[in-house]
């Protein structure tokens, strides 16, 4: 079964503005993981958050983590129409050897 | 140095007929993971193994059975296949078990997209 669930499942905005996910997770966990998956291809990862960090930064990506809420956030700032794809956090719980993934954001960035 | 390599790319099987996937882990990465991908959905987790040993295996039927060889490559089997096994099968890779803090970092392959009719 899935870990969470993502928000919103389907995001489409204008090129240049920024574009926010959400994931939300059930259990405790040791990292919080980011993919991207183009076209039903292989998943990309992208960006990498400890459960004992608050905020990340890699280039134009921004990700946040509250444990508390068990929730994650990712922006990516300034799009570009290369940034459409489907996006998947994925959790690690502690002890666990697997990735759970949630179920994804399609995102389409119009020109 | 070569990514995830898997075959074969595609694949149509009849219900009831087995199939066998093949994946190649990056140079030096010792853990295999497969995943499996229904379309609209995100990937759900079939097996792990870390030299040579399962060190995980989701929730899916003893239908399903895999293995890893001592070069790391790996194969994932599916007997008797239904039309529920339809979907995009993906290999990952990675240089640990994924037990350190921070690490189980997974690269994954192109995938096997297993079409059963």
């Amino acid at each position: 079964s899935q870990q969470g669930e993502e928000d919103p499942q389907a995001l489409s905005i204008q090129e240049g503005e920024n574009a926010t996910m959400n994931c939300s997770y059930k259990t405790s966990i040791n990292n919080l993981q980011w993919y991207r998956q183009n076209s039903g291809r292989g998943l990309v990862h992208l960006i990498l958050i400890r459960s004992n960090e608050r905020e990340k930064h890699s280039g134009r990506l921004r990700v946040t983590l509250d444990t508390s809420k068990k929730s994650s956030s990712l922006l990516i700032t300034a799009s570009r129409a290369a940034d459409t794809a489907s996006y998947f956090c994925a959790t690690r719980d502690q002890g666990a050897q697997k990735l759970v993934f949630g179920q994804g954001t399609r995102l389409t960035i119009n020109p | 140095d070569a990514g995830v390599t898997q075959s074969p790319t595609h694949l149509i099987k009849t219900r009831g007929q087995h199939v066998t996937l093949r994946c190649s882990p990056i140079s030096g990465h010792k853990s295999v993971s497969w995943y499996q991908q229904v379309l609209g959905q995100g990937p759900q987790f079939i097996f792990q193994y870390y030299e040579k040993e399962e060190r995980g295996r989701g929730n899916f039927p003893d239908r399903f059975s895999a293995r890893q060889f001592p070069n790391y490559s790996s194969e994932l089997n599916v007997n008797a296949l239904l039309l529920g096994d339809s979907a995009l099968y993906l290999c990952a890779s990675a240089d640990r078990t994924g037990t350190s803090s921070g690490a189980n970092v997974l690269t994954f392959g192109a995938g096997s997209r297993l079409t059963v009719l």
